[in-house]
C-alpha cells in the first residue's frame, strides 16, 4: 500500500528536550514538506525539500531542523528553542496532489 | 481530543442536500489548487483538483469550480452524507515558489 507513514501518533517533549518526528513515504515523491497545524489556522510550512540532500526553510522553520539524506525519509527535529512546539505536525509529499501522513501530536510535559 | 478546526467557520446542512463550501486565494499566478477533507486526529485526505486553465472538475459527488477573475474556488457535495461530515480546506500552489498555500478551513456538519 502506498502511503505516508508518521510516527510516534503522539509525542511528549520535556523543556530543553529536543524530539525527532519520522516521516517515510513510498510513493517515490521526490518533494516532502512539514507543516504544523494550529487550531483555527491554515497549514504552516516549516521546511520543505525538493529533492534529496537538499531542503529550504518555510516560513517558520526557526526552532526546527531537518534533514534529507534518503528519498524516502524526512525527519523533523524540534529542538528545545521552539519555545511553543505542542501542535499537530504534518508532513506530506508531492507529486501534484499533495499526500498526507495521519500527524504527530506533540505536547509539552 | 482533536482541537484542530476550533473557532472555524461551520456550514451545518441536512442529510440528502448538497452542500457548497468557498475559498478565497491571494496569488493570481497560481496554477493548481486542490480541496481536502480532514476529520478528527487525521492527515488531510485528497479530495478534488483542478489546474488553473480549467473552471470546472467533476468527480463523484464533488465539483470544484475555480473562477481566477476574483480568485475564488468553491467545493459543491451533492446529496451530503453524515459521513462527509469533517473539516474541508483548500490549498492553492504556485510552481514557481514549489509551495502550497492552505485556507484554514470550513467545518461541515451533516444533521440527521
Amino acid at each position: 500500500d502506498g502511503g505516508i507513514t508518521q510516527s510516534p501518533k503522539y509525542l511528549f517533549r520535556k523543556e530543553g528536550q529536543n524530539v525527532t518526528l519520522s516521516c517515510e513515504q513510498n510513493l517515490n515523491h521526490d518533494a516532502m514538506y512539514w507543516y504544523r497545524q494550529d487550531p483555527g489556522q491554515g497549514l504552516r510550512l516549516i521546511y520543505y525539500s525538493q529533492i534529496v540532500n537538499d531542503f529550504q526553510k518555510g516560513d517558520i522553520a526557526e526552532g526546527y531542523s531537518v534533514s534529507r539524506e534518503k528519498k524516502e525519509s524526512f525527519p523533523l527535529t524540534v529542538t528545545s528553542a521552539q519555545k511553543n512546539p505542542t501542535a499537530f505536525y504534518l508532513c506530506a509529499s508531492s507529486s501534484q496532489p499533495q499526500h498526507f501522513g495521519d500527524g504527530t501530536r506533540l505536547s509539552i510535559l | 481530543g482533536e482541537s484542530v478546526g476550533l473557532h472555524l467557520p461551520t456550514l451545518s446542512v441536512q442529510e440528502g442536500d448538497n452542500s457548497i463550501i468557498n475559498c478565497a486565494y491571494s496569488n493570481s499566478a497560481s496554477d493548481y489548487f486542490i480541496w481536502y477533507k480532514q476529520e478528527s486526529g487525521k492527515g488531510p485526505q485528497f479530495i478534488i483538483d483542478i489546474r488553473s486553465n480549467m473552471d470546472k472538475r467533476q468527480g463523484q459527488r464533488v465539483t470544484v469550480l475555480l473562477n481566477k477573475t476574483v480568485k475564488h474556488l468553491s467545493l459543491q457535495i451533492a446529496a451530503t452524507q453524515p459521513g462527509d461530515s469533517a473539516v474541508y480546506f483548500c490549498a492553492d500552489y504556485f510552481s514557481g515558489t514549489y509551495k502550497y498555500i492552505f485556507g484554514t478551513g470550513t467545518r461541515l456538519k451533516v444533521l440527521a
